[in-house]
This record gives structure tokens, C-alpha cells and sequence, in this order.
């Protein structure tokens, strides 16, 4: 499963919000009905960390400015007013199909 | 507090092999599936290999290119799993990192060159 992700990087000021795209070549949707679809964010010198799982499900600890939408084939990150700490690279991943595969990364850097 | 610890990285001559380890704690690690992912330099990220837990009969997969050539496995009394690489190539160099489903460890370097 291929995982285009849009743009490549984003220039925002703090306190602006803006959204990535991640559209892959297949439904996401598992037999189990659940949609696999994860995000993660690299920052700068450190190992990605995931954010959201299944679309839209936050993970512990992550502030509710992070939102995730979408289904089958086209899926979208938001984030309402960037901080400087969610400044790095982000990146989609697949995990309903094998291999799971990245989308290609999006780096956020301040503008 | 979960946490994850690769070691075992390093330089290595193509054809060699090396083995990566991936010490857990902070979780039940016997029934986590554990994954390893690595990254290229030009921070390109691909999943490598992935162990199910023993309720799962401890089923292994792999990314097409390192099949036959890599071996996941785990030591569920050591809460760690590893990564045995064999005739490793050049196109082999990233940090590896390993990872439970949600959480990633900090990574370690394989640099696989002459």
C-alpha cells in the first residue's frame, strides 16, 4: 500500500493551524472493520512518537489540539494552534495491510 | 513508565552479520506485539519485522526485502525481543529502532559499508 502524503513541509507561525493530507492506493479498512491508520511525529534528533491511532483516537498525553479524520483511502491530521514543541516531521503510517508502510513525511517548520 | 532500549548497532563489512537487541520494561511485554522499523538516512521509514505474542503462537513477518536474511524473535522472560541480520548489505544502513505498538525506542545505528 502506497502512502502519498501532502505537502512535503508546511512554514506556519505559532498560533496557526494547518492540516496534512495522507491518501493511500488502497482502502484502509481491515476485516475487522477497524481502520488502521496512524500518525507520528519525529521532532528534531528524537524517535518518532505516535499521536493518533485508528483515524482518530488520541494517544495518552496528547493535546487535544492534535485531530485526526478520514476514512478508506483519504485521511487528514490537523492542528489548531501550533506550538513550538509541535514543530519536526510528520508522518502517516499504515498498519491494516502488510508491509505496513510511511507516508513520505511532512516537516512542519516554523515560519 | 514504559521504556525501550536498543543496543547491539555498529559498523559492519556487507556479507557480515549482526544481532540487535531490544530490552523492554514498564509494560506486560508477553502479550505485546513487538515490531522493528528502521530509518535511511535520507529519513525515509520502512517496518522491517514484526513478532505476535505466544497466544499468537509467536507468529513472525517480515518486509520483502530482508526476507530470509533477518530473524525477529523474543525471550518473553527477558521482556526483550531481537533482530539477527545476516549478509547484510549496503542499502542495510539506517537506525533501527525498536518498538511496541504505540511506543518507539531511541534507535541505534547500522552501518553496513567496506
Amino acid at each position: 500500500v502506497v502512502m502519498t502524503q501532502t505537502p512535503p513541509s508546511l512554514s506556519v507561525a505559532i498560533g496557526q493551524s494547518v492540516s496534512i493530507s495522507c491518501k493511500s492506493s488502497q482502502s484502509l479498512v481491515a476485516s475487522d472493520k477497524n481502520t488502521y491508520l496512524n500518525w507520528l511525529l519525529q521532532s528534531p534528533g528524537r524517535s518518532p512518537k505516535r499521536l493518533i491511532y485508528q483515524v482518530s483516537k488520541l494517544d495518552s498525553g496528547v493535546p487535544d489540539r492534535f485531530s485526526g479524520s478520514g476514512s478508506e483511502k483519504d485521511f487528514t491530521l490537523k492542528i489548531s494552534r501550533v506550538e513550538a514543541e509541535d514543530l519536526g516531521v510528520y508522518y502517516c503510517l499504515q498498519g491494516t495491510h502488510l508491509p505496513r508502510t510511511f507516508g513520505g513525511g511532512t516537516k512542519l517548520e516554523l515560519k | 513508565e514504559v521504556q525501550v532500549l536498543e543496543s547491539g548497532g555498529g559498523l559492519v563489512q556487507p556479507g557480515n552479520s549482526l544481532k540487535l537487541s531490544c530490552a523492554t520494561s514498564g509494560f506486560t511485554f508477553s502479550t505485546a506485539w513487538m515490531y522493528w522499523y528502521r530509518q535511511f538516512p535520507e529519513k525515509r521509514l520502512e517496518w522491517v519485522a514484526r513478532i505476535k505474542a505466544k497466544s499468537n503462537n509467536y507468529a513472525t513477518d517480515y518486509t520483502e526485502s530482508v526476507k530470509g536474511r533477518f530473524t525477529i524473535s523474543r525471550d518473553d522472560s527477558k521482556s526483550s525481543i531481537y533482530l539477527q541480520m545476516n549478509n547484510l548489505k549496503e542499502e542495510d544502513t539506517a537506525i533501527y529502532y525498536c518498538a511496541r505498538t504505540d511506543y518507539w525506542g531511541q534507535g541505534v545505528m547500522v552501518t553496513v559499508s567496506s
